[in-house]
């Protein structure tokens, strides 16, 4: 099973951004939807967006729209997702998740998501 | 966006006992329903897809039914290791979960 690991926690300032990595190894990469989904501290999960590395497009849950972005280097098998104008509330475990079945085309993410990140802590603060 | 609604939010019960979570969809989004399993300061576990699919892996106690906007997951016999806390998710348009169930024992 393919095995995603992220990177570390990070302290950031109110106003600044954050860039968060997750590389794939393991398993394919290119044709599977990657989605971004955060934790708040005691709250539930939410999607922010996703990308499928083959196409290259990003998609994005529309609360996020204006502040992140998210890429994908199909030459390290890595995805990336970067959150800017960062607040406070804005601090949470940040999950990569890959799904578990590859797609060509239509709805990528019309599928579940088996492998996930271990998780980033975001922590915005002044 | 489509919301999800799960009911309880919160529950307790004892080891053995049968447990049933809710999942409402506030449009019918087929089978498209997928159910997580999360312990504190862990990665969320696929438990069920497809509504109804058991992931490879999982405890035969734990089953999903449901389609369109309604969904249940049932814990046959509640074991001391299920304490966590459940989200469903849709997945037929983008991705959206709901707001957690959180199963303690007594």
């Amino acid at each position: 099973q393919v095995q995603l690991v992220q990177s570390g926690a990070e302290m950031k300032k109110p106003g600044s951004s954050v860039r968060v990595s997750c590389k794939a190894s393991g398993g394919p990469f290119i044709n599977y939807a990657i989605s971004w989904v955060r934790q708040a501290p005691g709250q539930g999960l939410e999607w922010m967006g996703g990308i499928i590395p083959l196409f290259g497009t990003a998609d994005y849950a529309q609360r996020f729209q204006d502040r992140v972005t998210i890429t994908a280097d199909k030459s390290t098998s890595t995805a990336h997702m970067e959150l800017s104008s960062l607040q406070s509330d804005d601090t949470a475990v940040y999950f990569c998740a890959r799904a578990s079945e590859g797609c060509s085309g239509g709805n990528c993410y019309q599928t579940h998501f088996d492998s996930w990140g271990q998780g980033t802590l975001i922590t915005v603060s002044s | 966006d489509i919301q999800m609604t799960q009911s309880p939010s919160s529950l307790s019960a004892s080891v053995g006992d049968r447990v049933t979570v809710t999942c409402r969809a506030s449009q019918g989004i087929s089978t498209f329903l997928s159910w997580y399993q999360q312990k504190p300061g862990k990665a969320p576990k696929l438990l069920i897809y497809a509504a109804s699919r058991l992931q490879s892996g999982v405890p035969s106690r734990f089953s999903g039914s449901g389609s369109g906007t309604h969904f249940t997951l049932t814990i046959g016999s509640l074991q001391p290791e299920d304490s966590a806390i459940y989200y469903c998710q849709q997945s037929y348009s983008f991705l959206s979960f709901g707001g957690g169930t959180k199963v303690e024992i007594k």
